[in-house]
């Protein structure tokens, strides 16, 4: 299985910022994904990175709203931007061996 | 319908009982089943894979019913630390992208 890191674990940002949330992966992997988990709720794909490629988003999820870079196989960041109450949520990235999928520590983020 | 479709719960048992959760799943095609464990504020981590002729590990059980396109989760003997949030995830049939229920809430109290 992967490991993976990923930071902040926790931010509180106030309505209009920026946050960007980075996973390292320990190997080389072929696709990463992000996923929103709001309270109560069950795991959203948001989108998926593609190295060397735009990442391809889910319905509802739009490139403004929530960039994401994947400079090479190990590394990506996704970026939760003009945040908004809403936007409150845990955010998990995500690996697959083909089959299974392993999940960074996730990071939980409160806005003002 | 929901592709992949859970009981949300919770189920609130006491330590040393049986519980089962069932998972129902709408693509036929689907080749990958996996129940994970998620606990409060934490990231989901695979329990098990689940494979047509079932498999065990130790107090869990897990089953596939390709025909009827539903998973099963069988605890014995629960713990407190069993409390979780448990998620039916199935994958393939033509996506590489996998789908997770909504997951089931087990309480277990002493």
């Amino acid at each position: 299985s992967a490991v993976i890191s990923q930071k902040p674990s926790r931010d509180i940002c106030q309505r209009g910022t920026s946050l960007t949330i980075q996973c390292q992966v320990d190997s080389q992997v072929t696709m990463m994904f992000w996923y929103r988990q709001q309270p109560g709720q069950s795991l959203t794909l948001i989108a998926t990175a593609n190295q060397g490629s735009e990442a391809t988003y889910e319905s509802g999820f739009v490139i403004d709203k929530f960039p994401i870079s994947r400079p090479n196989l190990t590394f990506s960041t996704l970026t939760v931007s003009n945040m908004s109450p809403e936007d409150s949520s845990i955010y998990l990235c995500s690996v697959t061996d083909g089959e299974k999928l392993f999940f960074g520590s996730g990071t939980q983020l409160s806005v003002l | 319908r929901k592709e992949v479709e859970q009981d949300p719960g919770p189920f609130n048992v006491p330590e040393g009982a049986t519980v089962a959760f069932n998972c129902t799943y709408s693509n036929s095609a689907s080749q990958s089943f996996f129940w994970y464990r998620q606990d409060c504020r934490k990231e989901p981590k695979l329990l098990m894979s689940v494979y047509s002729s079932g498999n065990e590990d130790g107090r869990f059980t897990a089953q596939l019913n390709r025909a009827s396109q539903y998973i099963s989760l069988l605890i014995r003997d629960s713990k407190l630390s069993d409390s979780a949030t448990y998620l039916c995830v199935v994958n393939g049939g033509g996506s590489y992208i996998p789908t997770f229920g909504r997951g089931t809430s087990l309480i277990v109290h002493p």
